[in-house]
């Protein structure tokens, strides 16, 4: 099984919608989660951190659910800028090293 | 404020032959990770640098290796190109300390091809 764990989709939703994707991790141990965005041939960028306790960017919601070891993306309103893959990475405790996911990718059209 | 910076953008090898890679971290970043991204993958840990010495070593034979000079920037050098070589190379900087929730910032990459 695979540390980090995502559905490649592709996700495909009209403009407005609300998509989720969902991560699973295998490691309990692992203690920061985040979630990144890559843009065709770019590279990944921090689109938000993931909290216990869930947080919210404006159209954006992470939430992190231990007990099952998975994190959420939630994305409200979408736009066709909201275009991209979106990475999920996990980084163990006493690790330096976050691990990524493949990436799922969303494709919002008119 | 400067971020990561990598070199160069783009370029074609042949089987065999040998590559380096170069990396100057974001501004006040002590610490350099090396990333192997192939098509339709996340990025694939391939090693750390901080302090000038390989701190922690992905899944990668010993034709990747690596260096950390004094001012923090890294190159990255792959031996004996192979097809499965080709992908885009990410060098991403990061704060060095105890905590392991330090964000890290890529570089653009460079995209490898082996011909």
């Amino acid at each position: 099984r695979k540390e980090v764990e995502q559905d490649p989709g592709p996700f495909n939703v009209p403009e407005g919608a609300t998509v989720a994707f969902n991560c699973t991790y295998s490691n309990s141990a692992s203690q920061s989660f985040f979630w990144y965005r890559q843009d065709c041939r770019k590279e990944p960028k921090l689109l938000m951190s993931v909290y216990s306790s869930g947080n919210e960017d404006g159209r954006f919601t992470a939430q992190l659910n231990r007990a099952s070891q998975y994190i959420s993306l939630l994305i409200r309103d979408s736009k066709l800028s909201d275009s991209a893959t979106y990475l999920c990475v996990v980084n163990k405790g006493g690790s330096y090293i976050p691990t990524f996911g493949r990436g799922t990718s969303l494709i919002v059209h008119p | 404020d400067a971020g990561v910076t990598q070199s160069p953008t783009h370029l074609i090898k042949t089987r065999g032959q040998q590559v380096t890679l170069r990396c100057s971290p974001k501004s006040g970043h002590d610490t350099v990770s090396w990333y192997q991204q192939a098509l339709g993958q996340g990025p694939q840990f391939i090693f750390q640098y901080y302090e000038e010495e390989e701190r922690q070593r992905g899944n990668f034979p010993d034709r990747f290796s690596g260096h950390q000079f004094p001012n923090y920037s890294s190159e990255l050098n792959v031996n004996a190109l192979l097809l499965g070589d080709s992908a885009l190379y990410l060098c991403a900087s990061s704060l060095a300390g105890p905590s392991s929730g330090n964000t890290i910032y890529f570089g653009e990459g460079s995209w490898l091809t082996v011909v």
